[in-house]
Parts: structure tokens; sequence; C-alpha cells
């Protein structure tokens, strides 16, 4: 059964770059079949989509977010990672890595999701 | 971007007795494949996201089928037919046709 499990600092600072690594367990990111995800929650209220990654290193961004956004994937590790630069305080969410079968928006597994607030 | 709309914004049940949430969305989600990816996820309080429904109305694993989806086009629909208290949370539909992917803001299912 396959697990994900993110983490990171829980704070940042204004105008510096968000960090986050989503762990895989259970399953293999290089089997293919499945686009490796990261959406965000802001307190109390909706989901928005950042974008997604395959194990081969094709990346999806939202354009709304995509000049500070990188998505990466380390296959040895088991792992795929987050980067948001330039953060606000418009960037407190809670984020969370899923798991999408074939990239369509089948979001089979997700993180229990990580509180990161933008703060100084 | 494709903007998703849900209605209600809440929805008060009986236990026992039916809901249904309405999703709609600025552009057909008809895919050039001719699929319609359009998805359910219910979010219990405290809990991340689970999928429900893929593809319109396609019950993902373990989901009790009491919950089914439905629609074409632009206007779908997700219905409980008789309420428990385990479905109290927020559900969102989430089409995946256009990048990017959108959500409808959701739609929060309680207790009377």
């Amino acid at each position: 059964q396959v697990q994900l499990q993110e983490s990171g600092p829980g704070l940042v600072k204004p105008s510096q770059t968000l960090s986050l690594t989503c762990t895989v367990s259970g399953g293999s990111i290089s089997s293919g079949g499945y686009y490796w995800s990261w959406i965000r929650q802001h307190p109390g209220k909706g989901l928005e989509w950042i974008g997604y990654i395959y194990y081969s290193g094709s990346t999806y961004y939202n354009p709304s977010l995509k000049s500070r956004v990188t998505i990466s994937v380390d296959t040895s590790k088991n792992q795929f990672s987050l980067k948001l630069s330039s953060v606000t305080a418009a960037d407190t969410a809670v984020y969370y890595c899923a798991r999408d079968r074939q990239g369509f928006g089948e979001l089979l597994t997700w993180g229990q999701g990580t509180l990161v607030t933008v703060s100084s | 971007d494709i903007v998703m709309t849900q209605t209600p914004l809440s929805s008060p049940v009986t236990l026992g007795q039916p809901a249904s949430i309405s999703c709609r969305s600025s552009q057909s989600l008809v895919h050039s494949d001719g699929n319609t990816y359009l998805s359910w996820l219910q979010q219990r309080p405290g809990q991340p996201p689970r999928l429900l429904i893929y593809k319109i109305s396609n019950r993902f694993s373990g989901v009790p089928d009491r919950f089914s989806g439905s629609g074409a086009g632009t206007d779908f629909t997700l219905k409980i037919s008789r309420v428990e208290a385990e479905d109290v949370g927020v559900y969102y539909c989430m089409q995946a046709t256009q990048f990017p992917l959108t959500f409808g803001g959701g739609t929060k299912v309680e207790i009377k």
C-alpha cells in the first residue's frame, strides 16, 4: 500500500524559499503510470493545484505559480520535492503531496499534509 | 482556467436521508480523448482529501456504493443515497481535462 509523507520546515520567512519533500513508501516512483503532485490548502479555504511531476522528470505547473515553483524527483530516494521561491504570507497553507493516476485527477493517495507558515 | 462552481455551499442533512451536490464547470470537460475528467473528493474534518469518484461516475476502491456521480459536459452531481455520520465533511469537485487542474470551492455536508 503506497503511502506519502511530507516533510520540511513549518516556518519560512518572507522572501525566502519554501522547500518540502514527499517520501513515497510501499511503491516505487519509477514504476510509471502516476504523476506526483503538490496541492495546497489555505487555512479554512479550498484546494489549489500547484503542479506535478512524472518519474522521468516531466513537470506541469499551475501558471499562477509557475514563475516561483520547481518540482523535482529523486528516484534513488523515492522522493519528490517542492520549492516555492519569494514566499509571502499568502503562501501560508497546508501543503499536500498526492499521487495522481495518469495525471487526470485520480488522486488516489494523499499525504497527511504539512502546515507551512510564512512569517518573520 | 476552468472555473468550477459548486452548490450549495452548505447542506444540512438528516441521518439516513439523501444529499445532492452540484458542480458546474465554466466550459465543457470533455477531453479530446473522449473522456471527461471530473472527480469528487471528500475531506473529513482534520483529514486530507480522499478520492471518491473519478471520470464522472467511477467509484474509487473502498468507497461505499451510497456515493454516486453523474453528469456530462458542464454539469455534474454527487449524490449520497443515505447520509451517515461518517459522511460529514467538505466535498470538492475537480477537473483534470485542462491545465491547470482546478477545484470547486467545496460543499459542507453536516448533520441537522
